[in-house]
């Protein structure tokens, strides 16, 4: 099955700084990635996703990336405020295919810093 | 946009007890359900998979029998957890993929806090 991969576990920056989380996923017919952010004792929310035919994908603040032939995907956060300070985790899903649950990474604390 | 609906939202019951959880897609047919259980400071981890009108399909390791499953509908799935010990306190959580003509994604119910004491 797939196995994925999240570094940091933890992430402190200044506000205002950028924040970069990376993952790595090990099945080669995931296609969808997508990132979620966790307040405590909430459920996940869905930042942004990006589907395997895409190498990157913007949202504002909010970016995500795609190298799938490394099999890893980054979400970066510029301009940091401390309202993003939650855990994100990261997921992989072959969304259309037999396995289609999402596998999640182990999640990054971030904080940001006032 | 799809919304799956998980009562209750937190519960506290006596060790040795059952508890069941219900999520239910509310403007969407959920024909399978995913639940997750997640332990303090720790991710999501997939328990099973349920589909509607057959078995439910169990991760390793995890116990059929403790967890009972049922999807007796396309907008309801349940989750039975079956002589509850404080070991199996923890936030559950289901998931339903949705998908439209354009896209897909998926939609989680608002989670579980069990407490078994």
């Amino acid at each position: 099955g797939e196995n994925v991969e999240q570094h940091p576990s933890t992430l402190s920056v200044q506000e205002g700084d950028s924040a970069v989380i990376k993952c790595t996923y090990s099945d080669s017919a995931s296609n969808y990635f997508p990132w979620y952010k966790q307040e405590l004792g909430k459920r996940p929310q869905l930042i942004i996703d990006i589907r395997s035919n895409v190498g990157e994908k913007k949202d504002q603040r909010i970016a995500v990336t795609l190298n799938k032939t490394a099999k890893h995907f980054s979400l970066h956060i510029t301009e940091t405020q401390p309202e993003d300070s939650a855990v994100y985790f990261c997921a992989a899903s072959d969304a259309e295919g037999s396995a289609r649950q999402l596998t999640f990474g182990s999640g990054t604390q971030l904080t940001v810093l006032p | 946009g799809a919304v799956v609906s998980q009562h209750p939202s937190w519960v506290i019951c006596k060790s040795g007890t059952s508890v069941k959880i219900e999520c239910r897609s509310l403007d969407f047919q959920a024909t399978t359900m995913f639940w997750y259980r997640q332990f303090p400071k720790q991710s999501l981890m997939l328990m099973a998979t349920s589909n509607e009108g057959s078995k439910a399909t169990y991760e390793q390791g995890v116990e059929k029998d403790k967890f009972l499953i049922n999807h007796a509908s396309l907008t309801l799935s349940t989750l039975t957890v079956t002589s509850a010990h404080p070991e199996d306190s923890s936030f559950y959580i289901c998931s339903a993929r949705v998908r439209d003509r354009r896209t897909y994604g998926y939609t989680f119910g608002s989670g579980t806090r069990l407490t078994v004491v």
